[in-house]
This record gives structure tokens, C-alpha cells and sequence, in this order.
């Protein structure tokens, strides 16, 4: 199956402190990438979808000057936590999808688990 | 937006039993996915069902999609431990959302 991967898989920094997190889309070109926000033992909570060369489209309640993605090239998706705070620390998850369309398969990258201390 | 309900949320079996995970929506959806994540890892892709009342089958795994698609259990006979997990749902709704929505998951724990 399709690959996506994710980097870093695992960050702890300081409070105040900008994070950035890139999923790549290994073996395919990803027309739309997305990012995720897992709490432990709880479902994922979209937080923006990106399309390559356009701008992300973020979901309500989530801050786009906290949380910046830059969506490069049909394989590159980066999510930049600035300013992070203990409240940000959590499990983020991309996931990419090859074509346009509903019906088209997501593939998940393996996660980053972020650390605010 | 688009609300899945998932049920139950949590399930503990003993192995060999069986176990089923329910998604219903209040609208039509075009798809539905289903999801296992495993304790400490990412979401794994299992399934997709997009017709009418598709059933679809993988080993110990059955997936059924609701005649009015607005509902699918999925379906595990004899549960092992290598089932343990939690099982997402997750869907689009009819008419052009390409956004997809998940369910909150069931936690399936299996006694050996």
C-alpha cells in the first residue's frame, strides 16, 4: 500500500518554542493532505486540509497563526506549532490522499507525539 | 457539520467471541472507511464501502454498508489478540463533502 511517512516521530521542546512536523507522501503524489489532533484514547479531530499550492483550510476552533501549514509540493505537507504550550502537546497525524474524490483511499503517516514542557 | 456515531466505546471480549462496531449517521453518506489503530500507532486503512448494502469480507472481518447508507457495523468472528485495537469509522457525506468525519472508535480488548 501507499506510504506516508512523518517527521519528527517524536518532539519534546520547551514552551514558547515553534515545532515544525513534515509528512511526506512516499510512492505517490498527494493532492490533499491532512492533519490531525489525537488525545489519548480519543478519536481523531481534524484540524486543516491542504491542497498543494493553496492555502489550508482550517477547521473552527482551530487558530491558523498557531498552527501553519505550508503545503510545498504534491509530496510535502508541514504543520508549524508556534509559540507551543503544554496545551499543544498531543499526537499529531497526517494523512494523504492521492486523488480528489470522496471515494479515495487516506493513508495515515505513523504519528508525531509532541511534548510541551 | 457531519456527525458519525460510533458504538460502543469501549467492548471487552474474551477471546474467541465475537465482537461488532457500529457507525450511524443522521444523513446519506457516499462512503464509509473503516480504520484499526493499534495501541501507540497510526491509523491503518482496512476497508472502504460505497454501495448500497456492500458487504465485503476479510478473513475474520465483515463489513456491512446499510441499504440507506446512512449506516455500517463491522464485524469480527472469533476475536484473537492481535484484533486488539480501536476500530474508526469514518465517512463523507453525499453531495460533494470530501472532508472526511470520524467516529469517536471502539476500543475492542480482548482477554486471552
Amino acid at each position: 500500500g501507499a506510504v506516508v511517512s512523518q517527521h519528527p516521530s517524536r518532539v519534546i521542546c520547551k514552551s514558547g518554542t515553534s515545532v515544525k512536523i513534515e509528512c511526506r507522501s512516499l510512492d505517490f503524489q498527494a493532492t490533499t493532505m491532512f492533519w490531525y489532533r489525537q488525545f489519548p484514547k480519543k478519536s481523531l479531530m481534524l484540524m486543516a486540509t491542504s491542497n498543494e499550492g493553496s492555502k489550508a483550510t482550517y477547521e473552527q476552533g482551530v487558530e491558523k497563526d498557531k498552527f501553519l501549514i505550508n503545503h510545498a509540493s504534491l509530496t510535502l505537507s508541514t504543520l508549524t506549532v508556534t509559540s507551543a504550550h503544554p496545551e499543544d502537546s498531543s499526537f499529531y497525524i497526517c494523512s494523504a490522499r492521492a486523488g480528489g474524490e470522496a471515494t479515495d483511499t487516506q493513508y495515515f503517516g505513523p504519528g508525531t507525539r509532541l511534548t510541551v514542557l | 457539520g457531519q456527525q458519525v456515531m460510533q458504538i460502543p466505546q469501549y467492548q471487552h471480549v474474551q477471546e474467541g467471541e465475537d465482537f461488532t462496531t457500529y457507525c450511524n449517521s443522521s444523513t446519506t453518506l457516499s462512503n464509509i472507511q473503516w480504520y484499526k489503530q493499534r495501541p501507540g500507532g497510526h491509523p491503518v486503512f482496512l476497508i472502504q464501502l460505497v454501495k448500497s448494502g456492500e458487504v465485503k469480507k476479510q478473513k475474520r472481518l465483515t463489513f456491512q454498508f446499510g441499504e440507506a447508507k446512512k449506516n455500517s457495523s463491522l464485524h469480527i468472528t472469533a476475536t484473537q489478540t492481535t484484533d486488539v485495537g480501536t476500530y474508526f469509522c469514518a465517512s463523507h457525506a453525499s453531495g460533494g463533502s470530501y472532508i472526511p468525519t470520524f467516529g469517536r472508535g471502539t476500543s475492542l480488548i480482548v482477554h486471552p
